[in-house]
């Protein structure tokens, strides 16, 4: 089975902070992802890579920064954590041949 | 106008019933179509690719219009675990594989 892991379900951190997020998989997948998701706003993309070393922003990548040096391992950076970024974030990895994208269990991060 | 529209529901529907979801895109350059699952607390998983042709998956069946960039999904024989919200999704294939996600329907199946 394809595992997808966060490294944290549950993260309160302080305004101003730098936070890492961080998000690992085992099938050896291409295409890793962060995105967000809001009541009402659904999953919305942070930032993709598709190769090591490569990254594209996605719909909504300020005040985010990301981090693709080994191909299982995708970081989410916030540089300066805000309260309107208290959200669920879901990580994903998938490959360019079948595009199925499989997801961690999500970190879900209160900024205080 | 967002890239790809749901209706957010929630449809409240009793065993047994057939309820349908439709979903529309906007990039007419998108090359494929998923329908996503996500029950409460828990992430998306893939429930079904859709094909030209359209195809089914038990009660499931999903169908794509490319002249009218909608997609829809029909389930038959309403399960209550057939609640959760559905995702549809969007994979724009150009130089990069990305992945856009509508704010999902919800579905509530009552005894």
């Amino acid at each position: 089975d394809v595992k997808v892991t966060q490294s944290s379900r549950y993260l309160v951190k302080r305004t101003g902070e730098k936070v890492f997020l961080e998000c690992v998989q085992d099938m050896d997948h291409e295409n890793m992802f962060w995105y967000r998701q809001d009541p009402g706003l659904g999953l919305r993309l942070i930032y993709f890579s598709y190769d090591v070393k490569m990254k594209e922003k996605g719909d909504i990548p300020e005040g985010y920064s990301v981090s693709r040096e080994k191909k299982e391992r995708f970081s989410l950076i916030l540089e300066s954590a805000s309260t309107n970024q208290t959200s669920m974030y879901l990580c994903a990895s998938s490959t360019p041949s079948t595009a199925e994208a499989f997801f961690g269990q999500g970190t879900r991060l209160t900024v205080v | 106008r967002k890239e790809v529209e749901q209706d957010p529901g929630p449809f409240n529907v009793p065993e047994g019933a057939t309820v349908a979801f439709n979903c529309t895109y906007s990039n007419s350059a998108s090359q494929s179509f998923f329908w996503y699952r996500q029950d409460c607390r828990k992430e998306p998983k893939l429930l079904m690719s859709v094909y030209s042709s359209g195809n089914e998956d038990g009660r499931f069946t999903a169908q794509l219009n490319r002249a009218s960039q909608y997609i829809s999904l029909l389930i038959r024989d309403s399960k209550l675990s057939d609640s959760a919200t559905y995702l549809c999704v969007v994979n724009e294939m150009d130089s990069s594989y990305k992945l856009i996600f509508g704010s999902g329907t919800r579905l509530l199946v009552r005894p």
